[in-house]
């Protein structure tokens, strides 16, 4: 099957530092997703990519679709201690049934205040 | 306000035993999911339904029954098959897929399931 690959897979930070956090695949991808989860809840959308090279933010956040449609990051400028939790990226395959999504295994963020 | 609603938040199961977790959805979405996850992993896929009383396996079906006779319910029993089955569940639900929408999937706040 389709294989993810997040990393780093924890961040243990200090208030104010910024953030980079990335994933990759095995294929190539038509929709990269982030997802931010706190314990005890499910995961929120943060930000949606459906277009290669596409860079967009939400606040404080920034991510982009790769060129080569394999990979994506997310970056987390001046962290604050309520950016702690888990945040997940989850691509959707360009061919066939385009329901599934592929999880990465998560990157654990610690905000040292 | 619109969103989906899992119950219970925690739930206890005996061995042998069948459980339930409830999934309500109020956006009008045609697309629901169940997704299993565990400490350290990704969300793992187990049932997903596209359309009223239709529902497909995800990667992890083993031990799981849906059923979908409601567009906004899609209940997920825990059978006694499934031999692991103390986790995270968590429901999704996006708009229809099928005419090519890339919208993504929202999540309800999970069900934490345990054995007794």
């Amino acid at each position: 099957g389709q294989q993810l690959n997040q990393s780093p897979q924890s961040m243990f930070i200090q208030e104010g530092e910024d953030v980079s956090m990335n994933c990759t695949s095995s294929s190539i991808f038509n929709t990269w997703l982030w997802y931010k989860q706190e314990p005890g809840e499910g995961p929120v959308l943060l930000i949606a990519l459906y277009k290669a090279g596409e860079l967009t933010s939400n606040g404080r956040l920034t991510a982009q679709f790769g060129i080569t449609r394999k990979d994506s990051f997310l970056n987390i400028s001046a962290s604050i201690p309520s950016d702690v939790g888990i945040y997940f990226c989850a691509g959707r395959n360009s061919g066939g049934s385009n329901y599934k999504l592929t999880f990465g295994k998560g990157t654990l963020l610690t905000v040292n205040p | 306000d619109g969103g989906i609603t899992q119950s219970p938040k925690y739930l206890f199961r005996k061995e042998g035993q069948n459980v339930t977790l409830s999934c309500e959805q109020n956006l009008n979405h045609d697309a629901m999911y169940w997704y299993r996850q565990d400490p350290g992993q990704g969300l793992r896929l187990i049932y997903y339904s596209q359309i009223v009383n239709d529902f497909q396996k995800g990667d992890i079906a083993e031990g799981y029954s849906v059923s979908r006779e409601k567009k906004e319910s899609f209940p997920l029993t825990v059978t006694s098959a499934q031999k692991n089955p103390t986790a995270f569940y968590l429901c999704a639900s996006s708009p229809q897929q099928g005419s090519g929408s890339n919208q993504p999937q929202h999540f309800g706040d999970g069900t934490r399931l345990s054995i007794l």
